[in-house]
């Protein structure tokens, strides 16, 4: 069974820096590219970003390149996404999904940032 | 950068009735390589996002044939015939032909 498991969220000061944590089994996970989406409250889901099989290749959506860094770790089969100078706006429910077509996501953890 | 337009916003549904939702496209979705990558998702009340259809019309597994994805280009349509109470959520679109990919800004359908 496909398994992705995020960790890491919690309250963060503004201007301070995350790092999530996305576990991944039940597949084969050096053979996938992994991604990264969040939900604002009440909001609609944006798309961060995504990492190819042997980190050769990590796209970004713009507005957020120079704030987050997604990186992975095949032996561990693990996905990270490393969150710096937070702000308010990044309060959001993140996710991490196996790609391409994002077949499979984790429950999803809360980042709030607030002082 | 690509913007995908949904409507509509919110939909009241009958149950057994059929529904539809627009994706459109401010630019054509077909990749160099010929393909097209527009999927759609359900987000259930509480629950993440999951995979319905991909690239176009093609039905993750364990989707239920009465889920319909169709359109060409940079216009789309998800048809849900004979709505269950378990189709109901926030449908998102996707495009992953262009960088960055965004989602649709969702449609909610609800019970009349």
């Amino acid at each position: 069974e496909v398994k992705l498991v995020e960790s890491g969220g919690g309250l963060v000061q503004p201007g301070r820096s995350l790092k999530l944590s996305c576990a991944a089994s039940g597949f084969n996970f050096n053979d996938y590219w992994m991604g990264w989406v969040r939900q604002a409250p009440g909001k609609g889901l944006e798309w961060i970003g995504e990492i190819n099989k042997d980190s050769s290749t990590i796209n970004y959506t713009p507005s957020l390149k120079d704030k987050f860094t997604i990186s992975r770790d095949n032996a561990q089969n693990t996905l990270y996404l490393q969150m710096s100078k937070l702000g308010s706006e990044d309060t959001a429910i993140y996710y991490c999904a196996r790609a391409v077509a994002f077949d499979y996501w984790g429950q999803g953890v809360m980042v709030t940032v607030s002082s | 950068d690509v913007v995908l337009t949904q409507t509509p916003v919110a939909q009241p549904v009958t149950l057994g009735d059929q529904a539809s939702i627009s994706c459109r496209s401010s630019q054509s979705l077909v990749h160099s390589n010929g393909n097209t990558y527009l999927e759609w998702y359900l987000q259930k009340p509480g629950q993440s996002p999951q995979l319905l259809i991909y690239k176009v019309s093609n039905r993750f597994s364990g989707v239920p044939d009465r889920f319909i994805g169709s359109g060409s280009g940079s216009d789309f349509t998800l048809k849900i015939s004979r709505v269950e109470p378990e189709d109901l959520g926030v449908y998102y679109c996707f495009q992953a032909t262009h960088d960055p990919p965004p989602f649709g800004s969702g449609t909610r359908q609800e019970i009349k």
